[in-house]
């Protein structure tokens, strides 16, 4: 089992809808969460990191963590074609400083 | 501020050839990560630094890829002898623990190796 798994994708909605794209890890003393999100031929920019479960809302973002599930998500509101990209998920399990990525969901936002 | 400076951008060298790449973290950060991200195996953490010393060497694929980082600001990935597969993209990526972690990546080295 790998450490952090994502939806392999791609997945592809239509602009203005919501986009979900979903992580579990099997580090259950993992304490950070991470969101970022990779342009073809980019390097991977952070969007949105999550600690405590719950919600966390930046702008049209949601992050919700479940650790009991160990299971992290992102929400993407109102989405854009410009959103369209590969969205990986990170876990800073108990070995400080560390962070594990998933293989990543390419998302596509259709006009 | 500069963010993580890698160079070079691209590399094109032959098999057997050394190949050497070079990072400059962003100043203060603590720890410093490479990376190497494919198509078939994603994004593969190699090794990583804290405060200048290697915590976790796990990821190095062999005794051909060694890693030094003499100075906080300064940090090379070194491949000798150079192998096709190991063309990829290498991401130098660093980050501080008293900001929660968060991991900033260089714009990458695109090595290939024929």
């Amino acid at each position: 089992q790998k450490e952090v798994e994502q939806n392999s994708g791609p997945l592809s909605v239509p602009e203005g809808a919501i986009a979900s794209l979903n992580c579990t890890y099997s580090d259950r003393g993992s304490q950070s969460f991470f969101w970022y999100r990779q342009y073809s031929g980019k390097s991977p920019e952070l969007i949105m990191f999550i600690y405590s479960n719950g919600d966390k809302e930046d702008g049209r973002f949601t992050a919700q963590l479940n650790k009991a599930s160990q299971y992290v998500s992102l929400l993407i509101r109102d989405s854009q074609p410009s959103d369209s990209a590969t969205y990986l998920c990170a876990v800073r399990g108990t070995n400080a400083g560390k962070s594990t990525f998933g293989d990543g969901t390419t998302l596509t936002v259709k006009p | 501020d500069a963010g993580v400076i890698q160079s070079p951008r691209h590399e094109v060298t032959e098999m057997g050839q050394e190949v050497t790449l070079r990072c400059k973290p962003i100043s203060g950060h603590d720890y410093l990560f490479w990376y190497r991200q494919t198509m078939m195996r994603g994004l593969e953490l190699l090794i990583y630094f804290n405060n200048n010393v290697p915590i976790d060497d796990s990821g190095m694929p062999e005794d051909r890829f060694s890693a030094k980082m003499p100075n906080a600001s300064f940090s090379t990935l070194k491949i000798q002898p150079s192998e096709p597969r190991d063309s990829a993209v290498y991401f130098c990526a660093s980050s501080l623990r008293s900001l929660g972690d968060t991991i900033y990546f260089g714009e990458g080295s695109w090595l290939t190796v024929v």
